[in-house]
């Protein structure tokens, strides 16, 4: 079994849908949870990053962690065609130099 | 903006070529590394300096040659690559210690095509 599962999609929804994006993962020493956006050919880049369980919203975009469940989501409201990407989800033990990625998840925003 | 710096951002080489790959990051990190990606494939990782000493090596081909100048450069030096190595590399930096705060950042990568 993978240390972390993500539906590699692809998914596509229309402009101004919220997107839900979600991953689960098998060992509970998780403690820090990040999301990526990656656009095709360029680098992964940050969008959301949090600690333990619980929500944390950034403008149109709210991560939320549930450590009882082993499952993570990425929400983005009013999705907007500039969203299409591949969607990353990792996940650290609070070690130094251990993450761990999901495989992402391609979005496509329909305008 | 990210604050990885990687160039080139795009590198052709033959199979015979040496050619380097070069990031700088001014975040104070002290944990650097060095990703392969492929297409619709999360990043794989190859190697991760800490403080300066190279930690984690992940069993990556002797073509492939890391070095750390200093806390803020890392460098891939490319030697009798083959086709198969072409790929996206990344280069990212994170805090090299335990606790809160520890999250990983990417540059923008080198696509890399060996001919």
């Amino acid at each position: 079994q993978k240390e972390v599962e993500q539906d590699p999609g692809p998914l596509s929804v229309p402009e101004g849908a919220i997107v839900s994006l979600n991953c689960t993962y098998s060992n509970s020493a998780f403690q820090y949870f990040m999301w990526y956006r990656q656009y095709s050919r360029k680098g992964p880049e940050l969008l959301m990053y949090t600690y333990s369980s619980g929500n944390k919203e950034d403008g149109r975009f709210t991560a939320q962690v549930d450590k009882s469940s082993k499952y993570i989501s990425l929400f983005i409201r009013d999705s907007q065609p500039s969203d299409s990407a591949t969607y990353l989800c990792a996940m650290s033990l609070g070690l130094s130099n251990q993450f761990y990625f999901g495989t992402g998840t391609s979005l496509t925003v329909i305008p | 903006d990210t604050e990885v710096t990687q160039t080139p951002k795009h590198l052709v080489m033959g199979m015979t070529n040496k050619k380097s790959l070069k990031c700088e990051q001014h975040m104070g990190h002290r944990a650097m590394y060095w990703y392969k990606q492929k297409a619709k494939k999360p990043p794989e990782l190859m190697f991760v300096y800490s403080y300066e000493k190279l930690s984690i090596n992940e069993s990556v081909p002797s073509r492939f040659s890391p070095e750390c100048p200093n806390s803020s450069l890392l460098n891939l030096h490319l030697h009798a690559l083959q086709p198969e190595d072409s790929a996206l590399y990344l280069c990212a930096s994170s805090q090299a210690r335990t606790g809160a705060g520890n999250t990983i950042y990417f540059g923008e990568g080198s696509w890399l095509t060996v001919v």
